[in-house]
């Protein structure tokens, strides 16, 4: 089955800097890669997401990066603000699964 | 739009008692119904998926179990809590049509045995 490896697992950036966080998967089939982000007490929001046939999709301070040769994508904040303080998901699905495979989390710490 | 609703938000129960948590989808259709556990720690555990009224299946053996009476509607259940049952439990739907595997999260209960 597929497995979902994320780094790193803590990530401390200062306020206005950019954060990335790294995922690698192991099914070539994968093809679809959302990016949640989880504050602390609450459900994981989808915050972005990413389909096999594109390398790059932004949306106001972040991105996601897919590069499917080397099965790796990334998630890329942009003059991090501290409400961007939370444990971010990567997860990887084939488009006619029903199930995501979840990286492992990274909490991300913006100090201001 | 589309909503998903979680309760009781929190929860104390004893060992050895009944758990029931409940999940209501509004805004779709047959939508794919998950329960995930999240333990101490940040990972995900996919306990149980459902496609359908009365489909139901099972990614870890435990002693909880699933239903689902209707179409939008999600139940975790336990005759007997373990204390190892303590954790965050978050229900997701997923199906959106013409969708690639979304999934959207409900608000999570926390439930602690005692």
């Amino acid at each position: 089955g597929e497995n979902v490896e994320q780094h790193p697992s803590t990530l401390s950036v200062q306020e206005g800097d950019s954060a990335v966080i790294k995922c690698t998967y192991s099914d070539s089939a994968s093809n679809y890669f959302p990016w949640y982000k989880q504050e602390l007490g609450k459900g994981p929001q989808l915050i972005i997401d990413i389909r096999s046939n594109v390398g790059e999709k932004k949306d106001q301070r972040i991105a996601v990066t897919l590069n499917k040769t080397a099965k790796h994508f990334s998630l890329h904040i942009t003059e991090t603000q501290p409400e961007d303080s939370a444990v971010y998901f990567c997860a990887a699905s084939k488009g006619s699964a029903r199930q995501l495979t979840f990286g492992s989390g990274t909490q991300l710490t913006v100090l201001p | 739009s589309q909503t998903i609703h979680q309760w009781p938000a929190t929860l104390v129960q004893p060992v050895g008692s009944p758990l029931s948590l409940e999940c209501t989808v509004e805004g779709t259709s047959n939508p794919n119904l998950y329960w995930y556990r999240q333990a101490a720690g940040r990972g995900l555990q996919l306990l149980f998926y459902s496609v359908g009224i009365g489909q139901i299946s099972s990614e870890v053996p435990q002693n909880l179990s699933a239903s689902r009476p209707q179409d939008r509607q999600f139940i975790l259940s336990s005759k007997k809590l373990l204390l190892s049952d303590s954790g965050f439990y978050l229900c997701a739907w997923g199906g959106l049509a013409g969708g690639g595997g979304e999934q959207f999260f409900g608000p999570g209960t926390r439930l602690t045995v005692l």
